[in-house]
């Protein structure tokens, strides 16, 4: 199946200061990619949709001043958590569509943020 | 939207057959059942998908009746790796995840 990569798998950073995690397709191009945290013991929660070539859709609730997403090319899109709170601190997943099947989704690994 | 429930947790013991039930009654014409399986600290990973009757690969078994209101995934011999978190979604390109069902494969 196709492969989806997040980097950095695991960041740990001051509060106050701003983190980017990037999620890449890496054989396959995808327009749309979603985004998701999860805290321990829960489910995935919805973000926001990342379009490339235009402005994400956030999920009511999420603040998208505060989770900046760039989905620059058919291959990256990027969450930055800016001036990051210990509250933040989550796992962060990816996903994208597979090319044929919308309903099939391949997610990445997860990055995992600690916020001090 | 459908909104999907399913039981929060079951257990089971290796060899078994396990049948995991989604309860989706606002279900559209045009909306497909999806599940997926998750691992601590790792993305979910896609198991299978269908629209009616019963769809199996060489993982699961997906079972949806005629009213499509409910499916079941059916997990043949279960081994100690099949502990993870599974999520029935139901829609078209909807990715919002419902509690998911907790399975413990006890020895």
């Amino acid at each position: 199946g196709a492969v989806v990569s997040q980097h950095p798998s695991w960041v740990i950073c001051k509060s106050g200061t701003s983190v980017k995690i990037e999620c890449r397709s890496l054989d396959f191009q995808a327009t749309t990619m979603f985004w998701y945290r999860q805290f321990p013991k829960q489910s995935l929660m919805l973000m926001a949709t990342s379009n490339e070539g235009s402005k994400a859709t956030y999920e009511q609730g999420v603040e998208k001043d505060k989770f900046l997403i760039n989905h620059a090319s058919l291959t990256l899109s990027t969450l930055t958590v800016t001036s990051a709170h210990p509250e933040d601190s989550s796992f962060y997943i990816c996903s994208a569509p597979d090319t044929f099947s919308y309903n099939e989704q391949f997610f990445g690994p997860g990055t995992r943020l600690t916020v001090l | 939207l459908a909104k999907t429930t399913q039981p929060i947790s079951m257990d089971s013991y290796e060899g078994q057959e396990v049948n995991i039930t989604c309860s989706h009654n606002n279900i559209a014409t045009n909306d497909y059942i999806t599940w997926y399986q998750q691992f601590p600290s790792q993305g979910p990973r896609f198991i299978i998908q269908g629209y009616k009757t019963k769809v199996t690969n060489e993982v699961a078994s997906l079972f949806i009746p005629a009213d499509r209101k409910s499916s079941t995934l059916s997990l043949p011999r279960v081994s100690l790796s099949d502990t993870a978190v599974y999520y029935c979604l139901v829609g078209v390109g909807d990715m919002r995840f419902g509690a998911g069902t907790r399975l413990t494969v006890k020895p």
